[in-house]
Parts: structure tokens; sequence; C-alpha cells
């Protein structure tokens, strides 16, 4: 079984932090996707890689920024916090077989 | 730009069929998917169905897929409480980048 697990379930940050969330996934996939869910947006993408060290934006990358140093993890950075990325953060990885496996969610709350 | 629809809502009656009905615009797209959202929970990958195929069948779970209309509906047998979550549509524009467009999701509430 593909597992993706992220480093918290919740996360209450004040404005102005740097937020680091992180995933891991176990099955040495190359692609990986970072995304956020807002009731009546639905998913979006903000920023994904297909390789280490290889990053591509998203369709909302501002004030995000992602790190991809060994294959099975991948970052997702908020340099200063602000209350507009209050969200629900998902990663995904991808297989061979296009399918996309996702993480539990991270849920940041930023006061 | 890609847009995925979906209507947000839906409400059976335990042991009915469900039906979710899904619209895509990017023709061009191999693959669709179903994912299943329970409250709190990551997205669960439940089917997905290549764009040379019409139908696909897993035990509960039925896919049909109108390439002409760009409709997709996911139709789920026998309804049960444990059905109860909020079902997204999926499709894959470009297979090199790999990300899905998703829709917003529809919210399946399955009354006993």
């Amino acid at each position: 079984d593909v597992k993706v697990t992220q480093s918290s379930r919740y996360l209450v940050k004040r404005t102005g932090e740097k937020v680091f969330l992180e995933c891991v996934q176990d099955m040495d996939h190359e692609n990986m996707f970072w995304y956020r869910q807002d009731p009546g947006l639905g998913l979006r993408l903000i920023y994904f890689s297909y390789d280490v060290k290889m990053k591509e934006k998203g369709d909302i990358p501002e004030g995000y920024s992602v790190s991809r140093e060994k294959k099975e993890r991948f970052s997702l950075i908020l340099e200063s916090a602000s209350t507009n990325q209050t969200s629900m953060y998902l990663c995904a990885t991808r297989t061979e077989l296009q399918t996309q496996y996702f993480g539990p969610g991270t849920r940041l709350l930023v006061l | 730009g890609e847009d995925v629809e979906q209507s947000l809502f839906l409400s059976v009656r335990e042991g009915d069929s469900s039906v979710i009905n899904c619209t895509y615009t990017d023709s061009s797209s191999t693959y669709l998917y179903w994912y299943k959202q329970e409250p709190g929970a990551g997205l669960q990958l439940l089917t997905y169905i290549f764009s040379n195929m019409d139908m696909k069948q897993d035990q509960r779970l039925t896919v049909l897929l109108n390439k002409k209309d760009k409709h997709l509906s996911l139709r789920i047998a026998d309804t049960q409480t444990g059905d109860s979550a909020i079902y997204f549509c999926a499709e894959t524009p470009s297979l090199w980048q790999g990300n899905l467009i998703f829709g917003k999701g529809t919210k399946l509430s399955v009354k006993p």
C-alpha cells in the first residue's frame, strides 16, 4: 500500500511566523504535490515536484515555497504566515499508473 | 482553461443507488478519477477510468464515461450510511505534470 504521511494533523501559528509542512512518501515516487483545500473552492495546486531539487509552480504559489532535498520528502514553506493561509493542506504522490495518493492533511490555523 | 463541474449536494436513502455526475472541459484528459473524502480526512482514491473506456465496474461502484459529452458519473449501488462523504471528480490534463484538476466536490448524505 502507498503510504503518504504529513508531519502534523493540526497546526496553530501566528501571523508572520515561518511555517514548515512536511510530507513523506515511502514508495520511491518521483512526482509529489501540495494542494490546499478551502470550502467552496475545492482543491487548488500550490506547487509540485517531479524530481529531487526540481519544483514547478501550480495555480496559487504566491506566499509559498517548497523544498525537495530527498526523493521521499517534499516540504511546503510559508515564509511569513498570513490569516488567508488558514486552510487544509494536502500532500499527494503520483504512481506510475498516473493515480495520486493523498496524505491525511494538515489543518493550519493562522491567528 | 480546464474546468471540472459537479453538483454540490446529493441526498439518498439507505439501500438506494446514488449517482454523482461530473462534467469536464479538457478533451485531452487521459485519466479521470473519483476520490472520496470523509470528515477530517485526506482524499481516498476510489476508482479511475482511462479515456478509451466507456465503463468500469468495481464491486458496488460503476463509472460511466461519455467522451463526446465530456460527462463522467459514479454510481454507488446499495448505498450505505458509511458512504456519506464528499466525492470529488478529477481529471489529468497533462501526463507530464501529472497534477489533477478537481471539481468542488459533491456532498453525499445517506438517510437511514
